[in-house]
């Protein structure tokens, strides 16, 4: 089952970031968190993962907090493309992928 | 990046009816497939874990002999939906864990209608 707790919905406008936020206190050790996005009537696209480390690529930046607890998805320069679920997901390899509810962004214009 | 394909994006069948979804690892070898179905404006739900050359593992609540999943091998698994039902219309989605085991790739999706 899911671990994590996302806002339903936020809105951003565009050009400014996004950060969406994301709680997942029971986080085990081994597990990673994984944010994906998906847009109305896609397969999921992923965005990018961590362990402990912050990381960032071409797409967004992750923050994770130093206890793991909690995490945010910040997208530098949201641009109206950008309008999504996100979804965040706590996993660790060999276990099964589950979704949580997510967070449907807006940007405005 | 890794692609994950699915066929056919779009299927009417009538009730009574099978229907085969495919979901293929094109420049990658999977070893774990998942699939999923997602009603409208909800999340998606893990139907199945299918692992090459092993029987799939269902999730609770869902009909192995309803939805039958083959993953006969690295880089295609199956699902049938049998005897199919209008309530079995859904979005039916599947992804595959690339080779280096920690990154996840989706398909387009499937859209199953049943009539």
């Amino acid at each position: 089952d899911a671990k994590t707790t996302q806002p339903t919905s936020m809105d951003c406008a565009e050009g400014r970031a996004a950060n969406l936020p994301c709680n997942h206190s029971t986080i085990s050790g081994n597990e990673y968190v994984y944010w994906y996005r998906q847009i109305h009537s896609q397969g999921p696209q992923y965005i990018i993962h961590g362990l402990k480390n912050n990381e960032t690529n071409e797409m967004a930046s992750l923050i994770i907090t130093e206890d793991r607890k909690s995490s945010t998805l910040i997208l530098p320069h949201a641009t109206l493309r950008d309008t999504a679920v996100y979804y965040c997901i706590v996993h660790y390899t060999g276990n099964q992928f589950y979704f949580g509810t997510g967070t449907s962004l807006t940007v405005i214009p | 990046g890794a692609v994950v394909s699915q066929h056919p994006s779009r299927v009417i069948c009538k009730s009574g009816t099978s229907v085969k979804i495919e979901c293929r690892s094109l420049d990658f070898q999977a070893t774990t497939m998942f699939w999923y179905r997602q009603f409208p404006k909800k999340s998606l739900m893990l139907m199945a874990t299918s692992n090459e050359g092993s029987k799939a593992t269902y999730e609770q609540g869902v009909e192995k002999d309803k939805f039958l999943i083959n993953h006969a091998s690295l880089t295609l698994s199956t699902l049938t939906v049998t005897s199919a039902h209008p309530e079995d219309s859904s979005f039916y989605i599947c992804s595959a864990r690339g080779q280096n085991g920690n990154t996840i790739y989706f398909g387009e999706g499937s859209w199953l209608t049943v009539v």
